[in-house]
């Protein structure tokens, strides 16, 4: 079926406001990453979720990320009172097991005026 | 937890050069290895990967990679690269078990091959 889809592909807004970043993953895929991508940083791991067990919060850079994957299924990452530093690409992936290839979707870039 | 250093940030190579690209990684128990690769505009792909066994894997395109566990090395190579392997380069790794699960990246090296 279709990739790891992710939306918005991308969005602008203000210092200070909430956003919510959506992930699909592959249906049947028990793990789901997200990571953060900024110009000359890598790739940040932010949180991993793998099947009912409790996520691994250790990337979360501020209490102001937060993340929750309702169902198994669909994830959703939130950044309240955005910053600048925020802007950045942030990546979903998911894989069939814990040691499976990643997939990865395309990215929503963030972009913090 | 584990952490990986890509020490090479930008390599620049003419068509049919060879290549290397140099990844450690520091974590105490068993890992699983992984180089994954993002062309121009386009989404991350797994290159190859490492879990077990012949320590010299091959993976799509020509590239291999060997894991060295002394010297906790997974480095990348091709013997002639082309143009179109112009692309950023991730390694990456994850052990085995518990709370080194999550899958860790190192900082990407971007390749610019040169026609």
């Amino acid at each position: 079926g279709a990739g790891v889809s992710q939306s918005p592909s991308n969005k602008v807004t203000e210092k200070g406001k909430d956003v919510e970043l959506r992930c699909d993953p592959i249906s049947g895929h028990t793990a789901l990453y997200w990571y953060r991508q900024s110009l000359g940083q890598g790739l940040e791991f932010l949180i991993y979720f793998q099947g009912n067990s409790a996520p691994d919060k250790s990337g979360l850079p501020s209490d102001r990320f937060s993340a929750e994957r309702t169902g198994g299924s669909v994830s959703t990452l939130t950044i309240q009172r955005t910053q600048q530093e925020d802007s950045a690409v942030y990546l979903c992936a998911s894989s069939f097991s814990p040691n499976s290839p990643l997939h990865f979707g395309n990215g929503t870039r963030l972009t913090v005026t | 937890a584990q952490s990986v250093s890509q020490h090479n940030h930008h390599v620049i190579l003419s068509e049919a050069a060879s290549l290397e690209l140099g990844c450690n990684y520091s974590y105490g128990g068993t890992v699983n290895l992984f180089w994954y690769v993002q062309y121009p505009g386009q989404h991350l792909q797994l290159l190859l990967k490492y879990f077990s066994g012949d320590p010299l894997v091959k993976g799509i395109k020509g590239f291999e990679a060997e894991f060295i566990k002394s010297k906790f090395s997974f480095n990348l190579r091709k013997p002639s690269v082309q143009w179109s392997d112009t692309a950023e380069y991730f390694c990456a790794v994850t052990g085995v078990r518990g709370s080194a699960r999550q899958l860790t990246f190192g900082s990407g090296t971007q390749l610019t091959v040169l026609p």
